[in-house]
């Protein structure tokens, strides 16, 4: 399969807990992105990257959401001190150009903070 | 601002039935990109569909039909013959280039229900 993956799929942690997702984007786009999609809402915009260089974060992400993605692969995004808001299912995509195509997305990762 | 408006939360229809899904877009950028994706039960997002803002012309892919018009801000997809696959959660999507860098803003989809 050479889809997009995402680890782990499911993750529970405490209130005030780190947590890091990983996403592995298939391996010729250049693009990745990450979503929040909480129930009944459609996927919320949070970052993305053009092989290296993250080139937009939403306002909406406080400084406790960082995101990475060395060498222009996989990429990493991580919460600190969680907070029940930060409930909700994490997705990743990738996409293939200079922008505008279509994005194909991983199964997500969903986080429950408790 | 990027704006995506699906009003229909749910539809419900019955098997070979036609379906429309209504999206309305809001945006100042004269080069654009719109999308469709469907989100089945098992929950990945699969894309349909990709239209730019200087391709007014209408797509037909099987039962899948989408009709943009940049006059009213709509892209409308139609699923003709409806069957319960079709049951899934649809996002209609607005990515602006290149003052908009490309982010994608999502509509808050419309679930459909296809019932036998």
């Amino acid at each position: 399969d050479t889809g997009v993956s995402q680890d782990p799929r499911h993750k529970i942690t405490k209130r005030g807990q780190n947590v890091t997702f990983r996403c592995d984007p298939i391996s010729e786009h250049n693009r990745l992105y990450w979503y929040r999609q909480t129930l009944g809402q459609g996927p919320e915009f949070l970052t993305y990257f053009q092989n290296e260089a993250q080139l937009e974060k939403s306002r909406l992400l406080s400084d406790r959401f960082s995101a990475e993605r060395p060498k222009g692969s996989f990429s990493t995004l991580e919460i600190q001190r969680t907070e029940q808001g930060d409930s909700a299912m994490y997705l990743c995509a990738s996409s293939l150009g200079p922008g505008g195509n279509e994005q194909y997305f991983g199964p997500g990762t969903r986080l429950t903070v408790t | 601002a990027q704006k995506v408006t699906q009003a229909q939360t749910e539809i419900s229809v019955v098997e070979k039935e036609d379906v429309t899904l209504d999206c309305v877009y809001e945006t100042r950028d004269t080069t654009y990109y719109l999308f469709w994706y469907k989100q089945p039960p098992s929950g990945e997002l699969v894309f349909l569909i990709r239209r730019n803002s200087f391709d007014e012309q209408n797509e037909i892919s099987g039962r899948y039909s989408w009709n943009f018009q940049k006059s009213t801000s709509s892209f409308n997809f139609t699923i003709t013959a409806s069957q319960v696959v079709d049951s899934a959660v649809y996002f209609c999507a607005l990515s602006e280039a290149p003052t908009g860098g490309f982010k994608t803003i999502f509509g808050a989809g419309t679930r459909l229900f296809v019932k036998a």
